[in-house]
């Protein structure tokens, strides 16, 4: 079945704790990204790939990181977390090398606490 | 800069109503636009684009919507709502000159079908 999954999808922590959410992807798709989710805000992006070892920042990238080292995995990284970092987090691809037609994963919720 | 905009927080509709979500939009040169609808505790879902051609997209599960360049609207409709069309609606939009690596999202509307 084709997908994009993340790992946790639920999450607890405390600030300065790093953790990793990862996302991955069975589509062979070029494109990658990571939005956020908060309320009345809607969804805004953080980084985005478009392919292997090639990322650039998207509207919100601070205390942010990732990487794109194989084509199907695309984690997010927190270094030192922090509680507005406190959100709903989506990842997605898709097929071309541009942002289009974007399949998403089912989510990870995030409290720092 | 890219953006767009919805600006019904929450929409109520009865069911077998026709329904629309509203959606505007700006960009410098021609826009990419889509669609997206979100299930609770889901990923969002693609529902339909409009690139390029005929004003009346259609898309998934009886959506369609109707791209007025002179009105820079992008609404979503629906002819007779179901009560399991009750969820959260994102309009997007790209700039294909300028934007290609960025899809930037409304903020969504709540959609409520009662029965």
């Amino acid at each position: 079945e084709a997908q994009v999954t993340q790992n946790p999808r639920y999450l607890i922590t405390v600030t300065g704790k790093k953790l990793t959410v990862t996302c991955s992807q069975n589509m062979n798709h070029e494109y990658m990204s990571w939005y956020r989710q908060d309320p009345g805000l809607g969804l805004r992006q953080i980084y985005y790939s478009m392919n292997v070892e090639v990322t650039d920042k998207g509207d919100v990238p601070e205390g942010y990181k990732v990487s794109r080292k194989e084509k199907r995995n695309f984690p997010l990284i927190l270094e030192s977390p922090s509680p507005n970092q406190t959100s709903l987090y989506f990842c997605a691809s898709s097929l071309s090398k541009s942002a289009d037609t974007q399949y998403f994963g089912p989510g990870t919720r995030l409290t720092v606490l | 800069a890219q953006s767009v905009a919805q600006p019904e927080d929450q929409v109520n509709v009865a069911e077998g109503n026709p329904l629309t979500v509203k959606c505007t939009y700006s960009v410098s040169g021609n826009p990419y636009l889509f669609w997206y609808v979100q299930y609770p505790n889901r990923g969002l879902q693609f529902l339909l684009k409009y690139i390029t051609g005929d004003n009346l997209v259609k898309g998934s599960y009886g959506f369609e919507a109707e791209f007025n360049k002179s009105q820079t609207s992008f609404h979503l409709k629906k002819p007779s709502a179901l009560v399991s069309d009750s969820a959260l609606y994102f309009c997007a939009v790209r700039d294909m000159n300028t934007g290609f690596q960025k899809l930037v999202f409304g903020t969504g509307t709540r959609l409520l079908v009662s029965p």
